[in-house]
């Protein structure tokens, strides 16, 4: 079946840094990559979507310069949260849609922890 | 708005049979799908409903009635493993997932 492999899996980085969250889908072209942010025991929320060759639609209230969203191929797709803060600590999602079919399917998380 | 409605938290026995519902308000309707998340993992498909009735799988079955705006998830012979959380969501025009707040499972032995 489709896999999306995202990376990495943990990280912890310091105030300030920029961190890169890459999801590659492994045997299906990913048309749509949907970036989610989740917080402990809440849903996931969307943070924006992204097409291949174009700019990303960012949810209201996400800050598009803080959250860049690279798209270039149609395996992959790359979440860098810029200058991170403590408040940036969570659990990232990316999830994928291709082609054909009704079918969403996940990167395993990023677990960002920010001191 | 749009808005999905499930119960935060249910609690069943282990080997027992239970039903998590999920109601939806939502201005466009493209399909329900239920996930299943593990504390610590991502969400896994469950199952996907595009019109009325029931789909089974295994242990697991979905149920839709669009003129209702609802729809349920019914877990059979229940496995301590299938202690997770459980989110309905929604498909709009746009593709995008409307999710509900997640129900958590707690099973007992």
């Amino acid at each position: 079946g489709a896999v999306v492999s995202q990376h990495p899996s943990r990280v912890i980085c310091k105030s300030g840094t920029s961190v890169k969250i890459e999801c590659r889908s492994l045997d299906f072209q990913a048309t749509t990559m949907f970036w989610y942010r989740q917080f402990p025991k809440q849903s996931l929320m969307l943070m924006a979507t992204s097409n291949e060759g174009s700019k990303a639609t960012y949810e209201q209230g996400v800050e598009k310069d803080k959250f860049l969203i690279n798209h270039a191929s149609l395996t992959l797709s790359t979440l860098t949260v810029t200058s991170a803060h403590p408040e940036d600590s969570s659990f990232y999602i990316c999830s994928a849609r291709g082609e054909q079919g009704n079918g969403y399917t996940f990167g395993s998380g990023t677990r960002l922890t920010v001191v | 708005g749009q808005s999905l409605e499930q119960p935060s938290e249910v609690t069943a026995v282990e080997g027992a049979i239970v039903q998590i519902n999920c109601t939806y308000q939502t201005s466009g309707f493209y399909g329900l799908s239920w996930y299943q998340q593990h504390d610590g993992g991502a969400p896994t498909f469950l199952s996907y409903n595009a019109l009325d009735g029931l789909e089974e799988t295994g242990r697991f079955s979905s149920f839709l009635s669009r003129s209702d705006s609802y729809g349920y998830l019914l877990l059979q012979e229940l496995q301590m493993k299938d202690s997770a959380s459980y989110f309905c969501a929604v498909r709009d025009a746009s593709y995008q997932l409307i999710w509900g707040a997640g129900t958590k499972l707690i099973i007992k032995p």
